[in-house]
């Protein structure tokens, strides 16, 4: 059973253009939602971070939205750039553990 | 900068063989994950550990998987036998005590058997 849907699998967006992943989840337990950034031949990284008291956070070009009644969070990245080319996952977990349940990735391709 | 290690990087073997993998968490941190990654399923949690005592390995086929801390130091995960279909990439995460602490993953070993 997959908790947290993510969508699309792939992205290809010009430069300076907005890249927009989105995500759902079934779990009404889930407390805290991490997207984490993967470039070839690392491991993930986290890029932000949101819990469900507030609607949107953001951090540089990297904002997330988050819609509880929904159950629906996305990343927009505005202003995309070439190294922004990577796989982002996002994620979820419950009680501050950090057991996180990760989305199927969305490869993003930025070209110039 | 403190960042998790993985041992090897890269392992090719022939089915049947055995597999070892390790991990050293960054200093100070109690919880390990380990983590297979594949085209098809993605990132799958196959074990987790804190203070070193292992707290849910319900994603680990338990008949050739196991996962141990020997100390706060190193985790291991071992295949025996290799299958085939074991071929992936296996991360191994730690992160700290306090509420939500991030996630902080090694570069993985890639694994592939013939």
């Amino acid at each position: 059973q997959q908790q947290v849907k993510q969508s699309p699998q792939s992205l290809i967006v010009q430069k300076g253009g907005i890249s927009i992943i989105n995500c759902a989840y079934e779990n009404t337990a889930f407390d805290y939602f991490p997207w984490y950034q993967q470039f070839p031949g690392k491991g993930p990284a986290l890029l932000i971070a949101i819990r469900p008291d507030v609607s949107e956070k953001k951090e540089g070009r990297f904002t997330i939205s988050f819609n509880k009644s929904a159950k629906q969070f996305s990343l927009h990245i505005m202003d995309s750039q070439p190294g922004d080319s990577a796989t982002y996952f996002c994620a979820a977990s419950s009680g501050g553990y950090q057991k996180v349940t990760f989305g199927t990735g969305t490869k993003l391709q930025v070209i110039p | 900068d403190a960042r998790v290690t993985q041992t090897p990087r890269h392992k090719v073997t022939e089915m049947g063989q055995e597999v070892t993998m390790r991990c050293q968490p960054i200093l100070g941190h109690n919880t390990v994950f380990w983590y297979r990654q594949t085209m098809m399923q993605g990132l799958e949690l196959l074990a987790y550990f804190r203070n070193r005592a292992p707290l849910d390995d319900s994603g680990m086929p338990k008949d050739r998987f196991s996962a141990e801390m020997p100390d706060a130091t190193l985790a291991t995960l071992k295949i025996q036998p290799s299958e085939p279909r074991d071929s992936a990439v296996y991360f191994c995460a730690s992160a700290g005590d306090s509420y939500n602490s991030p996630l902080h993953f090694g570069n993985g070993t890639r694994l592939t058997v013939t």
